[in-house]
């Protein structure tokens, strides 16, 4: 199975526009989670998804936002975009196993790298 | 809440020795716990997980992970090092309550494997 994939790989923006960064899934995986990487803060969860409704949320300001749709890809935007929102944006996939709740792993892509100047 | 600590920022071994990347975690309930590997300028790779059973974990690459619920740990293995294994190692944790695939994560150890 192909891996999950990351669309685009680099991005450059300036401070007050917004971005669109997208994700497909590992075929057959219903469960999108997206996080913030950064050197600073490290790995930050922000949001879940699982059959087009967001699961679970972390603590991001409005302005960060996602979707699923209907295939299970993923896509999260960034409004207002401010310096400190460059980072290396992850997207992770997993298997939902039925009566095996919290063990199964996630599945991560190669990121989108967002540098805002 | 859940928590993992990587105590060590990075971790320095000669190709050929045994190698330990430190976790130590909080947990409220069973801890789901996990290691991922990132390479340079890509995204996390999985290589293994506690969920139950055996303590002694086996994952990819040769890696191998202890859990030892007396000292809440769960420190990654290799008996012998490769330069290869050059690279930021992460150990994390399920969230609360499991019907979330957030998984929270420690600071990451930079593993530098010299020839």
């Amino acid at each position: 199975k192909a891996g999950v994939t990351q669309t685009p790989r680099y991005l450059i923006k300036t401070r007050g526009q917004q971005v669109t960064l997208s994700c497909s899934p590992i075929s057959g995986h219903r469960s999108v989670s997206w996080y913030q990487q950064t050197p600073g803060q490290g790995l930050q969860f922000l949001f879940e998804y699982f059959s087009e409704t967001q699961r679970n949320k972390g603590n991001f300001p409005g302005r960060f936002s996602g979707r699923q749709f209907s295939n299970s890809r993923s896509e999260m935007n960034v409004s207002t975009l401010e310096l400190g929102d460059s980072a290396l944006y992850l997207c992770a996939s997993s298997e939902e196993l039925a009566g095996f709740r919290g063990g199964n792993e996630q599945f991560f892509g190669p990121g989108t790298r967002l540098t805002v100047l | 809440a859940q928590s993992v600590a990587q105590p060590e920022d990075q971790v320095n071994v000669a190709e050929g020795n045994p190698l330990t990347v430190k976790c130590t975690y909080s947990v409220s309930g069973n801890p789901y716990l996990f290691w991922y590997v990132q390479y340079p300028n890509r995204g996390l790779q999985f290589l293994l997980k506690y969920i139950t059973g055996d303590n002694l974990v086996k994952g990819s690459y040769g890696f191998e992970a202890e859990f030892n619920k007396s000292q809440t740990s769960f420190h990654l293995k290799k008996p012998s090092a490769l330069v290869s294994d050059s690279a930021l190692y992460f150990c994390a944790v399920r969230d609360l309550p499991y019907n979330t695939d957030k998984l929270i994560f420690g600071t990451g150890t930079r593993l530098q494997v010299f020839p």
